[in-house]
This record gives C-alpha cells, sequence and structure tokens, in this order.
C-alpha cells in the first residue's frame, strides 16, 4: 500500500496570504488528521477529519480550516498568514477510532 | 485530562551504548501508546504500539518497550544504538474511549557519538 502523501513539500508564502495543504491518506483509511510542528511548540493537534466530518479539533484559531472529501482526502487552509504560521505541518491517517496513525513527510511552510 | 510526559528533553549516548527514553502517562484506564521516530525535516515513523496483551513489545530497528501500568509508563530501550538512531521520538497516547485523539509528547531529542 502506498504511504501517506502530502503536497506540496515545501511552501513559501508571505504574510497576509492564504494557503491550501493536500493530504492523501492510506488507501482505506478514513480518518485524516493535522499536526503543527514548531521547534517552540512541539507537535500540535489541529484537527481531525472521519468522513467528511470534522471529529476533533485543537486549540488554533479559526484562520486555520480543514475539510475531506468522499475519497477521504483532505486539505487544510491557512487564511490571512503570519509569521508564527511558518512550521512543518504534518498529515497522518488512520483506519478509524483507536487505530494506529501513520505519518506523511509534512509540508515545510515558511512565512515571509 | 489525558497527558504524556517526556521527562528528558536531550539525550547523549556513545555508539554501541544501551539506550533508555522515558515516557508517563496520565489517564484513567489504560490507553493505546506509541512511539514514533523523526528525523530532522520528515515525518513520523511508527517503531511500535502497544494495546494489550504482553507488556513488553518489540518493534522495528531492534526497539523494545515496556509497559508497566503501576508506574504508568512505556519506556522506549534499545540494547546497543546505532549512530543512525540519532533522531527525536515523540511518546502518544490515545484514549480508548471518547474523543480517540492522540496527545504527544514533547519529544526526546537523541544523540548519538561515535
Amino acid at each position: 500500500k502506498a504511504g501517506v502523501t502530502q503536497t506540496p513539500r515545501y511552501l513559501i508564502k508571505t504574510r497576509g496570504q492564504q494557503v491550501t495543504l493536500s493530504c492523501s491518506p492510506i488507501s482505506g483509511h478514513r480518518s485524516v488528521s493535522w499536526y503543527q510542528q514548531t521547534p517552540g511548540q512541539g507537535l500540535q493537534f489541529l484537527f481531525e477529519y472521519f468522513s467528511e466530518t470534522q471529529r476533533n479539533k485543537g486549540n488554533f484559531p479559526g484562520r486555520f480550516s480543514g475539510r475531506q472529501f468522499s475519497n477521504s482526502r483532505s486539505e487544510m487552509n491557512v487564511s490571512t498568514l503570519e509569521l508564527g504560521d511558518s512550521a512543518l505541518y504534518l498529515c497522518a491517517s488512520n483506519g478509524g477510532t483507536t487505530d494506529t496513525q501513520y505519518f506523511g513527510p509534512g509540508t515545510r511552510l515558511t512565512v515571509l | 485530562a489525558q497527558s504524556v510526559t517526556q521527562p528528558d528533553i536531550h539525550i547523549t549516548v556513545s555508539e554501541g551504548a544501551s539506550l533508555e527514553l522515558r515516557c508517563n502517562y496520565s489517564y484513567g484506564a489504560t490507553p493505546y501508546l506509541f512511539w514514533y521516530v523523526q528525523s530532522p525535516g520528515q515525518g513520523l515513523q511508527l517503531l511500535l504500539k502497544y494495546f494489550s496483551g504482553d507488556t513488553l513489545v518489540q518493534g522495528i530497528k531492534g526497539f523494545e518497550a515496556e509497559f508497566k501500568r503501576s508506574q504508568s509508563s512505556f519506556n522506549l530501550r534499545k540494547p546497543s544504538v546505532h549512530w543512525s538512531d540519532a533522531a527525536e521520538y515523540f511518546c502518544a497516547v490515545v484514549g480508548t474511549s471518547g474523543t480517540y485523539k492522540y496527545i504527544f509528547g514533547t519529544g526526546t531529542r537523541l544523540k548519538v557519538l561515535a
């Protein structure tokens, strides 16, 4: 089975712009979670989608949003980018509830 | 509230030496437990997991972890460290009921001396 894929791998944006990141889960997995990783804050949970519905949400402002499509692919969007949004954004998929999460390689976002 | 603590932010060991990375969790029942490893700029790779049964679990790359319910711990061990093991290691738990949200520790960065 192919692993979790994330596109793009690297992205450079300027403050105020918006960005969309994409994640394709492992075939058959219906749950996709997103995490933000920074040196200062570590790994922080953004949200989880399961069967096109947001099931869990972390403590991030409304500028961060996501969605999941019927084929389980997910996108996350960040509007009005701030310098502090520079981070590695990781996507993880699993088959359901307490199943194992498998991570993609991440998207490195740099905000200038 | 669920939480995961990795008390050691950095650990340095010599190549060939043994390794133990600590992980303590707080949860009302026995959660599912995981160890992941991350190389710089990469995603997280699953090393091993504990769901139930034998409290000593074997993982990839020669790692093992022991679940100790009485100590709420799930420490990761390796008998002989290789230079390629230098990376960051994360412990994680997920509750077995409720929101099923993964909680990650803050990570332990391992440095291996030649």
